[in-house]
């Protein structure tokens, strides 16, 4: 069964920082990952998403990685905002056509 | 691009009554769609898969009487918590994925609060 972990679980950093969120994932045969933000109370906003056979993603200030056989991946976030507060959630798709496993997430704030 | 509707965005409810909520694709077509739960300071688990007409298959631990899913068409599957209770407030939120590519895209969720 996928088990998909995140650390940190939480993460204070002052405004202006690059900051790294980790996930890993149990099984390696994936068919995509995808980074997910959420705002306190509301749905999921996409972030990036990779598929099995890509190495790394890029929108704007991020950069998001994958290591399938080592089931990593990354996400970077630069030049950090108090606007980037949130949680970040990693989701991994086993198999085409079937449902995410999402991990706990990082919450994720940013002092100005 | 993609977008999936949810109907509605939060509702509040007495125990004992029936809450349906309602997850549309606008503009494809899912023969699959998902629901997830998300309780306080949790990550969202899948509760059930919606199978355009057929049964939907449910998560371990998840009551298939007490959440009924109806997915009668391509672009709509329902879920009605019966007898709701208070611990069945919790973030609902369903997701469908389009064919080609297969990528998923999510409703913006329902808060469910039993009073």
């Amino acid at each position: 069964k996928q088990e998909v972990t995140q650390i940190p679980a939480a993460l204070s950093v002052p405004e202006g920082e690059n900051l790294v969120l980790n996930c890993s994932f149990t099984d390696s045969a994936i068919y995509n990952l995808q980074w997910f933000r959420q705002d306190p109370g509301k749905g999921l906003t996409s972030l990036l998403l990779i598929q099995s056979s890509q190495r790394e993603q890029t929108s704007g200030r991020l950069n998001a990685s994958l290591d399938k056989s080592s089931g990593r991946s990354t996400l970077y976030i630069a030049a950090s905002q108090p606007g980037d507060s949130a949680t970040y959630l990693c989701a991994v798709v086993h198999n085409y056509g079937q449902n995410f496993v999402f991990g706990p997430g990082t919450r994720l704030s940013v002092l100005p | 691009g993609a977008v999936v509707s949810q109907h509605p965005s939060w509702v509040i409810c007495k125990s004992g009554t029936s809450v349906k909520i309602e997850c549309r694709s606008l503009d494809f077509q899912a023969t699959t769609m998902f629901w997830y739960r998300q309780f306080p300071k949790q990550s969202l688990m899948l509760m059930a898969t919606s199978n355009e007409g057929s049964k939907a298959t449910y998560e371990q631990g998840v009551e298939k009487d007490k959440f009924l899913i109806n997915h009668a068409s391509l672009t709509l599957s329902t879920l009605t918590v019966t007898s709701a209770h208070p611990e069945d407030s919790s973030f609902y939120i369903c997701s469908a994925g389009r064919t080609s590519g297969y990528i998923q895209y999510f409703g913006a969720g329902t808060r469910l609060s039993v009073l």
